[in-house]
């Protein structure tokens, strides 16, 4: 059945690496989001797609990266310049209607840097 | 001034009771309007869109005020599962590409 998918779910890392987090979508949605959530606090938009081989800088893109080379896939790169790369990260996928079209999330991704 | 501003609560209240959240946004070009909810540690799930002319869904009724630049959810009967984090989604723009979520509010039901 269609769906977000999002790996891995947990990930450890030690700092200054980088790290890759994997979104997948088989919703055939032309819009896919990343954003961020630390403890307490709503979702912050790092970078959004709203078709292949193009996306813009949400409100906290410095030390992120993103690509999307094929409709179905959104990875998210976390830089060593992110300072604070701890948090939990959702990628979401949006039906192609703007005006009434809902985001649909996947199931997250918690990072830890040590 | 921030984009999406909610009163973070918690709120707290018995079973049964009326519960009712605001959210107030910034641009007056957005053109979408949602509320999420978000159990902890979960991803957040579509409660409701939220039309111009106000629309309910069981015991969840949201409304928009464009004039005021706010949109709200009334729970009513509440129960013990609607004990949740409650985010308020507006679209950045009058394009409707971005999607930015208010901070949520906390609601505690307790029996």
């Amino acid at each position: 059945d269609g769906g977000i998918t999002q790996s891995p779910k947990y990930l450890f890392r030690k700092e200054g690496q980088n790290v890759t987090l994997s979104c997948e979508q088989n919703l055939n949605h032309d819009a896919m989001y990343w954003y961020r959530q630390d403890p307490g606090q709503g979702l912050r938009l790092i970078y959004y797609s709203q078709i292949v081989n193009d996306f813009q800088k949400g409100d906290i893109a410095e030390g992120y990266s993103v690509s999307r080379e094929k409709k179905e896939s959104f990875p998210l790169t976390v830089t060593s310049a992110q300072k604070n790369p701890t948090a939990f990260y959702l990628c979401a996928s949006r039906t192609n209607d703007r005006i009434t079209g809902e985001l649909f999330f996947g199931e997250g991704s918690r990072l830890t840097v040590l | 001034r921030k984009e999406v501003e909610q009163d973070p609560g918690p709120f707290n209240v018995p079973e049964g009771a009326t519960v009712a959240f605001n959210c107030t946004y910034s641009n007056s070009a957005s053109q979408s309007f949602f509320w999420y909810r978000q159990d902890c540690r979960k991803e957040p799930k579509l409660l409701m869109s939220v039309y111009s002319s106000g629309n309910e869904d069981g015991r969840f009724t949201a409304q928009l005020n464009r004039a005021s630049q706010y949109i709200s959810l009334l729970i009513r009967d509440s129960k013990l599962s609607d004990s949740a984090t409650y985010l308020c989604v507006v679209t950045l723009d009058r394009a409707g590409t971005a999607l930015i979520f208010g901070k949520g509010t906390t609601l505690s039901v307790s029996s």
